[in-house]
């Protein structure tokens, strides 16, 4: 079975563009949950995702946004970006069984920069 | 609200000597737990979760961690470490009363394990 796969690994932009990222989850998972990790704050929480609805949402500037595909395909995009973004972003997909005790899997995540 | 504390920063320990990372959980309710490993330039992979029933939890890679309800504590341990057990560890927690809200995270704790 395929884990979950975050395109691009890597990734440059300028302050002041935008940026989007993309997240297939494991097959079967419904869920997809995005997350922050920087050096100082560990790992937040940005949104989640379940059969195309936001379920949950961190707390983030609007300028983070994301979207869910039919398909559980997951992107979110940052506009207007800041030195502060810099940071690895994790997607994280899960088996949603109507409980809270199930883990999630995380993909490589996206390494993005910007200069 | 939830959270999780990971109150050391960096854990060193000789190889073949016994590994503790420790964790301190705060939920409302009943929690679930959850530990992570991140390799460099990797997503975090699940290592085990404690759900409910017999305090210590046996997970992947020999890992092991005690749930204690009266400390609020969920220590990682592992008998005998080995060098490619140096990574970053996370400790994450979610009410087992909240439905499905998003896993909350530690910092994580490094742990260097020298030959």
């Amino acid at each position: 079975k395929a884990g979950v796969t975050q395109t691009p690994r890597y990734l440059i932009k300028t302050r002041g563009q935008q940026v989007t990222l993309s997240c297939s989850p494991i097959s079967g998972h419904r869920s997809v949950s995005w997350y922050q990790q920087t050096p100082g704050q560990g790992l937040q929480f940005l949104f989640e995702y379940f059969s195309e609805t936001q379920r949950n949402k961190g707390n983030f500037p609007g300028r983070f946004s994301g979207r869910q595909f039919s398909n559980s395909r997951s992107e979110m995009n940052v506009s207007t970006l800041e030195l502060g973004d810099s940071a690895l972003y994790l997607c994280a997909s899960s088996l949603v069984t109507g409980t809270s005790n199930t883990e999630a899997f995380f993909g490589q995540g996206t390494r993005l920069t910007v200069v | 609200a939830q959270s999780v504390a990971q109150p050391e920063d960096q854990v060193n320990v000789a190889e073949g000597n016994p590994l503790t990372v420790k964790c301190t959980y705060s939920v409302s309710g009943n929690p679930y737990l959850f530990w992570y490993v991140q390799y460099p330039n990797r997503g975090l992979q699940f290592l085990l979760k404690y759900i409910t029933g017999d305090n210590l939890v046996k997970g992947s890679y020999g890992f092991e961690a005690e749930f204690n309800k009266s400390q609020t504590s969920f220590h990682l341990k592992k008998p005998s470490a080995l060098v490619s057990d140096s990574a970053l560890y996370f400790c994450a927690v979610r009410d087992r009363n909240s439905g499905n809200t998003p896993l909350v995270f530690g910092k994580g704790t490094r742990l260097s394990v020298i030959a």
